[in-house]
C-alpha cells in the first residue's frame, strides 16, 4: 500500500521567514511525487513533480528515497504562498494518492 | 480555454435522495479521475478512467456509486441513494498521460 503523510495541519511563518513544508511517503517501488497548492477560492493546480526539478515560484521540493520524504521548500515566505499545499505520490499502475494537506499561513 | 468544467458547483439534497455530477475533462485529455474531498482531507481517489475505460475503481462504493465516461469524454458521478456521511466536495481531474492533473472547480455537496 502507498501512503503520504503530511504531519502538520497548519504551519504559520513569518513574511521573509524559510518555509518548509513536509512530506513522507511510504512506498515499495520507485514513485513520482508531486506537490499541489490550491489558493483561496481557486482550484487545485501543480506546483511542482520531483521528475523535472525545477523551482517554481521560488519553491524546490527534492526527493530523499533514503528518508522517504519529499519537503517543499522556500528561502523567503511572501503573503501570497499562503494556500493549502498537498504532497501526491503516483505509485504502481499510475495510481495516485494525496496527503491530508498542510495549510501555510504567511504572516505579514 | 475553461479548463475542466464541474457542474453543479453545489448541490443540497436530503438523504436517500439520489445526485449526479458531472465533469468535461479538458479537450484531448484521456485520463479523467474522479476524487471525494472531506473537510480537512485530501483528495481520495473514488475512480480513473482511461479513455472509456474505468481502471481503477477500487475505491469506489459500489453499493450506492456508479460512474460512466460515454465515448471517452464527459463523465457522470452518481450516489444513490446517498447518506449523510456523503457530504464532501467531489472533484474531478483529467490529466493528458498519467502524471500532471488538472482539477476542476468541484461539487459542494450537502446531505441534509
Amino acid at each position: 500500500a502507498q501512503r503520504v503523510t503530511q504531519p502538520e495541519k497548519l504551519l504559520s511563518v513569518f513574511k521573509g521567514a524559510p518555509v518548509e513544508l513536509k512530506c513522507n511517503y511510504s512506498y515499495s517501488g520507485s514513485p513520482e511525487l508531486f506537490w499541489y497548492v490550491q489558493y483561496s477560492r481557486q482550484r487545485l493546480q501543480l506546483l511542482l513533480r520531483h521528475i523535472s526539478r525545477e523551482s517554481i515560484k521560488g519553491f524546490t521540493a527534492d526527493l530523499n528515497k533514503g528518508e522517504t520524504s519529499f519537503h517543499l521548500k522556500k528561502p523567503f515566505a511572501q503573503e501570497e504562498d499562503s494556500a493549502m499545499y498537498y504532497c501526491a505520490l503516483s505509485g504502481g499502475y499510475q495510481k495516485v494518492t494525496f496527503g491530508t494537506g498542510t495549510k501555510l499561513q504567511v504572516i505579514p | 480555454e475553461a479548463g475542466v468544467v464541474q457542474s453543479p458547483r453545489y448541490k443540497i439534497i436530503e438523504k436517500k435522495q439520489p445526485v449526479a455530477f458531472w465533469c468535461n475533462p479538458i479537450s484531448g485529455h484521456n485520463t479523467l479521475y474522479w476524487y471525494r474531498q472531506n473537510l480537512g482531507q485530501g483528495p481520495e481517489l473514488l475512480i480513473r478512467y482511461e479513455n472509456e475505460e474505468a481502471v481503477d475503481d477500487s475505491q469506489l462504493p459500489k453499493d450506492r456509486f456508479s460512474a460512466e465516461r460515454l465515448k471517452g469524454v464527459d463523465s457522470t458521478l452518481k450516489i444513490q441513494p446517498a447518506e449523510l456521511g456523503d457530504s464532501a466536495v467531489y472533484l474531478c481531474a483529467s490529466s493528458p498521460a498519467w502524471d500532471e492533473q488538472y482539477f476542476g472547480p468541484g461539487t459542494r455537496l450537502t446531505v441534509t
